[in-house]
């Protein structure tokens, strides 16, 4: 079946520092790839997506690359800032037919002190 | 603008009550979900629609009825049979047109049970 992995949570950082959060897939075909952001009291909202294999997905200075040979789809940020707190999910699309519908990993929380 | 929106933000029930969460988009997409979330546990599937008048069971429909008899609008009702219903409820639209592959969520509603 189709399922997503993401690295656990919580996790605190500084301003300023460098940012991964892992997030490995497992899937039927080929899925689409994407990082959905989530700001306290908020539904959600699209951070980067990526479509095939190698494609680098970017926004507001996050990426992501589709990694097919290792089935993961890592997020990073160089600096991260306060406003960058949130809880981060990553999800996939299977592109089998009929399968219409986003499967989600657990969320990581990210808080960034000043 | 366009967009999808959840009423009420915040909802309360008795145990033994059945409650309608609405959902409303005007984006002409024709694909319609709810999820629900829980802390540490991600976003599961309850309900989704491709169409007017159709629907499917996602991962965690028991206790949760729904309805499409319009494009614009996929209420969810949570009966008295969920035996755990106070969560975050998230409904989302997809416009799926060749190339272009999106989804909107709306900002959720909140509910506890009293």
């Amino acid at each position: 079946g189709n399922s997503v992995t993401q690295m656990e949570g919580p996790v605190t950082l500084s301003e300023e520092a460098f940012l991964t959060i892992n997030c490995t897939y497992t899937a039927t075909g080929y899925p689409s790839l994407f990082w959905y952001v989530q700001y306290p009291g908020e539904g959600l909202q699209l951070l980067l997506k990526a479509t095939k294999a190698d494609d680098k997905g970017s926004n507001k200075g996050f990426e992501a690359t589709y990694r097919k040979e290792t089935t993961s789809f890592h997020l990073e940020k160089g600096s991260v800032q306060v406003s960058d707190s949130a809880v981060y999910f990553c999800a996939l699309s299977p592109r089998v037919q009929g399968a219409q519908k986003l499967v989600f990993g657990q969320g990581t929380r990210l808080t960034i002190n000043p | 603008d366009g967009g999808i929106t959840q009423s009420p933000k915040y909802l309360f029930r008795k145990e033994g009550q059945n409650v309608t969460l609405s959902c409303e988009q005007n984006l002409n997409h024709d694909a319609m979900y709810w999820y629900r979330q829980d802390p540490g546990q991600g976003l599961r599937l309850i309900y989704y629609s491709q169409i007017v008048n159709d629907f499917q069971k996602g991962d965690i429909a028991e206790g949760y009825s729904v309805s499409r008899e319009k494009k614009e609008s996929f209420p969810l009702t949570v009966t008295s049979a969920q035996k755990n219903p106070t969560a975050f409820y998230l409904c989302a639209s997809r416009l799926k047109q060749g190339a272009v592959d999106g989804y909107t969520f709306g900002s959720g509603t909140r509910l506890t049970v009293v």
